[in-house]
Parts: structure tokens; C-alpha cells; sequence
């Protein structure tokens, strides 16, 4: 009865492959979410999905692409791996705005070696 | 953008009360002021948010200075379950333009 699931928990991968996220809620929340968390614990959101549509996209480079085939889901593709995408990537999602209570997933661990 | 400060670490002992600040000088008339926890290796959680008013819920509460410059997160009675980050965040909600403004948080190390 996991309430935002995120797959895979960790990922470990070489420069320049192709990667994809996977997130779902089971909230019925209308809003979801990809932040990224670096070394030093500063979580930094990415983009926001408010019924399937992009409302967020903060200054990501385009190599990340979200996609949400559907409201209770929101992947994150990203190209060309740099070790500087090296992260925990954290899907969240709210019941409507981002001021609303978010409830996050577990996590997952990027490492690009 | 408005920010928040807080201290990067802080100990408790078991079963005493921990008052854990943050400062937002800049903050606007309509921000709300919002904190979530981390525990270790777990995504963020809700803890508890506020505008003006002190806020009681059954985690924590929420004491909001006067002129609003700054808050002070109180867990009642520490428990070894309450070590992690501690992130005080301001929730902008000027229209449709909603944003939260995380701080780098407060690592609570609990000692038994």
C-alpha cells in the first residue's frame, strides 16, 4: 500500500547511456514531482505534472525528460549520462499546488560511473 | 528569492524537548512557512506549516515570531526516531506561481 513508489531504488550506469525513472502514486493526487538531492543534501525540484501537464520545469538540461502517461504516473528519462547527474532523484506528489503537503518516494540513487 | 537559514546541526538527548531555528528575514506578507523531515534514507516527509498563528499537531509545533522573520520548530519529547534533517521551507504562493524555497536543513542527532 506504498503510497509513491519509485523504480529502481539505485542505479548504476556508465557515461553516456540512456536511463529512465519510474514513479507512481496511488494518492489520487492531480500534481507529482522529480527533485534532485546532491552530496550536500540540497534538494532542488526538477519538474512538476498538474494532470498530466508540465507546470514546473526548472533550468534542467534538456537531456531530462519527464513524461506522464497518465496522473498517477511520471517517469524521468535522461540521455547522455554525465557523472554530474549523480544524485538521489526523489518523486513526490500533492494533492493539487506545490504549497500543498507533498508526499515523496523512497528515492532513488543515481551513480554514474 | 527569499531564503531560509538555519543551523547545520544539532543534538538532543532522548525524551528532552528540542527547539530547532530558522531565519527568513526576507520573507513576503503571503508566504507560509513549512518544514519537513528527512530520516535517513527515506524521501522527505510533512511535518507541519504555518502563516502567522502558532500550530499544534501531533509531531510537532510551530512557533512563529511576531514579525515573522523567524520560526522555531518544537518536538515535545525527543525520540531516537526523530534523528534526521530537518528542513524549514518557505511556501510562496504569489498566484499561479507557487514555490517552495527549501533551506539546507538541520541534521538532529538524538542520544539515547
Amino acid at each position: 500500500d506504498t503510497a509513491v513508489s519509485q523504480t529502481p531504488k539505485y542505479l548504476v550506469t556508465q557515461m553516456g547511456n540512456d536511463k529512465s525513472i519510474k514513479c507512481e502514486q496511488n494518492l489520487g493526487h492531480d500534481t507529482m514531482y522529480w527533485y534532485k538531492q546532491d552530496s550536500k543534501k540540497f534538494l532542488k525540484i526538477m519538474f512538476s505534472y498538474n494532470n498530466k501537464e508540465l507546470i514546473i520545469n526548472e533550468t534542467v538540461p534538456n537531456r531530462f525528460s519527464p513524461k506522464s502517461p497518465d496522473k498517477a504516473h511520471l517517469n524521468l528519462h535522461i540521455n547522455s549520462l554525465e557523472l554530474g547527474d549523480s544524485a538521489v532523484y526523489f518523486c513526490a506528489s500533492s494533492l493539487g499546488r506545490i504549497t500543498d503537503t507533498q508526499y515523496f518516494g523512497p528515492g532513488t540513487r543515481l551513480t554514474v560511473l | 528569492d527569499a531564503k531560509t537559514t538555519q543551523p547545520n546541526s544539532m543534538e538532543s538527548n532522548e525524551e528532552e524537548p528540542v527547539h530547532l531555528p530558522c531565519n527568513h528575514s526576507t520573507i513576503s506578507g503571503t508566504d507560509y512557512i513549512h518544514w519537513y523531515r528527512q530520516l535517513p534514507s527515506q524521501g522527505p516527509e510533512y511535518v507541519i506549516h504555518g502563516l502567522t498563528s502558532n500550530v499544534n499537531n501531533r509531531m510537532a509545533s510551530l512557533a512563529i515570531a511576531e514579525d515573522r522573520k523567524s520560526s522555531t520548530l518544537i518536538l515535545h519529547r525527543a525520540t531516537l526516531r526523530d534523528a534526521a534533517v530537518y528542513y524549514c521551507i518557505l511556501g510562496r504562493y504569489a498566484g499561479n506561481n507557487r514555490k517552495l524555497i527549501w533551506g539546507l536543513g538541520t541534521s538532529l542527532a538524538v542520544n539515547p
